[in-house]
């Protein structure tokens, strides 16, 4: 089993749809987790950290499901610029964080 | 501008040859991680330095050597690499340990011919 796993996708939706995607985690003593945006043939860029039971930032929320050992990523009224790969991470403690291979996105007009 | 430089962008090399990979952080982080990313597969953590001492090393092929001289500085030296080694190599760095958040550089494309 992955130690992080992630729908590849791809998901099409239209622009305006809400869109949510999971990630699993094998390992029960990861406690940090984040959401990365990598676009095509660039760098992953940061778009939130999840410490608790989760957070908000404008369209985009994130939920941590310690139980289930799940994060989900939700996206509001999608945008066209939204398109993108979405990858998820988890940390154990220590430097190693385990990347997930991403969930693509794809928002059509 | 990501605060994370790497040099250069792009680089094709035959099998024989040896090449350096450059990375450059302007953030005031301690931690500098290198990454290998193949199509459609997760990053794989290769190296990573805190306060210029190596703390990962992840199974990386020899061929594969890293340098750290100072906390804002990273090279990936390499030598007699294979064609599936041909990748996006990214650098990346952080505050603290890995509950901190890692910012990553535009990364190097490297083709092996």
């Amino acid at each position: 089993r992955k130690e992080v796993e992630q729908d590849p996708g791809p998901f099409n939706v239209p622009e305006g749809a809400t869109v949510a995607f999971n990630c699993t985690y094998s390992n029960s003593a990861s406690q940090s987790f984040f959401w990365y945006r990598q676009d095509c043939r660039k760098e992953p860029k940061l778009l939130m950290s999840v410490y608790s039971s989760g957070n908000e930032d404008g369209r985009f929320t994130a939920q941590l499901n310690r139980a289930s050992q799940y994060i989900s990523l939700l996206i509001r009224d999608s945008k066209l610029s939204d398109s993108a790969t979405y990858l998820c991470a988890a940390n154990t403690g220590g430097f190693k964080t385990i990347f997930g291979a991403g969930t693509r996105l794809f928002v059509k007009a | 501008e990501t605060g994370v430089t790497q040099t250069p962008r792009h680089l094709v090399m035959g099998m024989t040859n040896k090449k350096s990979l450059k990375c450059e952080q302007h953030l005031g982080h301690n931690a500098m991680y290198w990454y290998k990313q193949s199509a459609k597969k997760p990053l794989e953590l290769m190296f990573v330095y805190n306060f210029k001492e190596q703390t990962e090393n992840n199974s990386v092929p020899s061929r594969f050597s890293p340098e750290c001289p100072n906390s804002s500085h990273l090279f990936l030296h390499l030598h007699t690499l294979q064609p599936e080694d041909s990748a996006l190599y990214l650098c990346a760095s952080s505050v603290g340990q890995g509950e901190q958040p890692q910012h990553f550089g535009d990364g190097t494309r490297l083709s092996i011919l």
